[in-house]
């Protein structure tokens, strides 16, 4: 299946720890990758494979694996940690890829 | 270091068509894939295919089939995004993605674009 599954929504109070997941049929044999957008700019990657951050990402982010679902920890959330997050993954020919819907993620 | 740098913004009228470059520098064009991702106004990112920049192989998502080419010139390491018969509902920010991480495959996009913005008015 190619569909993955984010809530549209998050909130967290600032200094807390959030989760924000992606559920999809592909994640049982293929990893997700998490991207941050904020406003007017490119997607950024955040996370890749079993839990790896790109050479500057924070190590707030990490990355987790339950069954079909894919987590994003944000540990100690910031305020420029507001922003939208996608997950995306691939299916089974490795030539396909695609995207959750996308998490709105609010610091409170 | 690794760029992508895209061509500015378009305006285009209902049916015309449009051609948007990713110009890429700083690593081997020819050994990633170039993706091409489409973010319409207020809405999430769509994977819309990749093209195989050693081979010159397109692979289209279900959606993007028809109307969209993908293709390049390794001579200046461009890769294209062209659209024809331009419908409204196309008004988009476009973006070129290339991930280094695998190998004249798709993979995690760890590179990104500017984005273009692609409006269709009449």
């Amino acid at each position: 299946s190619s569909e993955l599954t984010q809530d549209p929504a998050v909130s967290v109070a600032l200094g807390q720890t959030v989760t924000i997941t992606c559920q999809g049929d592909s994640l049982t044999d293929y990893y997700a990758a998490w991207y941050q957008q904020k406003p007017r700019q490119a997607p950024v990657l955040l996370i890749y494979g079993k839990d790896n951050r790109p050479s500057g990402i924070p190590d707030r982010f990490s990355g987790s694996y339950s069954g079909n679902t894919a987590s994003l920890i944000i540990t100690g959330a910031q305020a420029d940690d507001e922003a939208d997050y996608y997950c995306n993954s691939r299916d089974s020919s490795g030539n396909y890829l695609f995207f959750g819907g996308g998490t709105k993620l609010t610091v409170l | 270091q690794v760029q992508l740098v895209q061509s500015g913004s378009e305006l285009r009228k209902p049916g015309a068509s449009v051609k948007v470059s990713c110009k890429a520098s700083g690593y081997t064009f020819t050994n990633y894939a170039m993706n091409w991702v489409r973010q319409a106004p207020g809405q999430g990112l769509e994977w819309m295919g990749w093209l195989n920049t050693y081979t010159g192989k397109p692979t289209y998502a279900q959606g993007f089939t028809g109307r969209f080419v993908f293709s390049s010139d390794t001579s200046v390491r461009t890769a294209y995004l062209q659209i024809s018969s331009l419908k409204s509902e196309d008004t988009a920010v476009y973006y070129c993605a290339t991930g280094l991480g695998s190998y004249r495959r798709p993979g995690d996009l760890d590179y990104w674009g500017q984005g273009t913005l692609v409006t269709v008015s009449s």
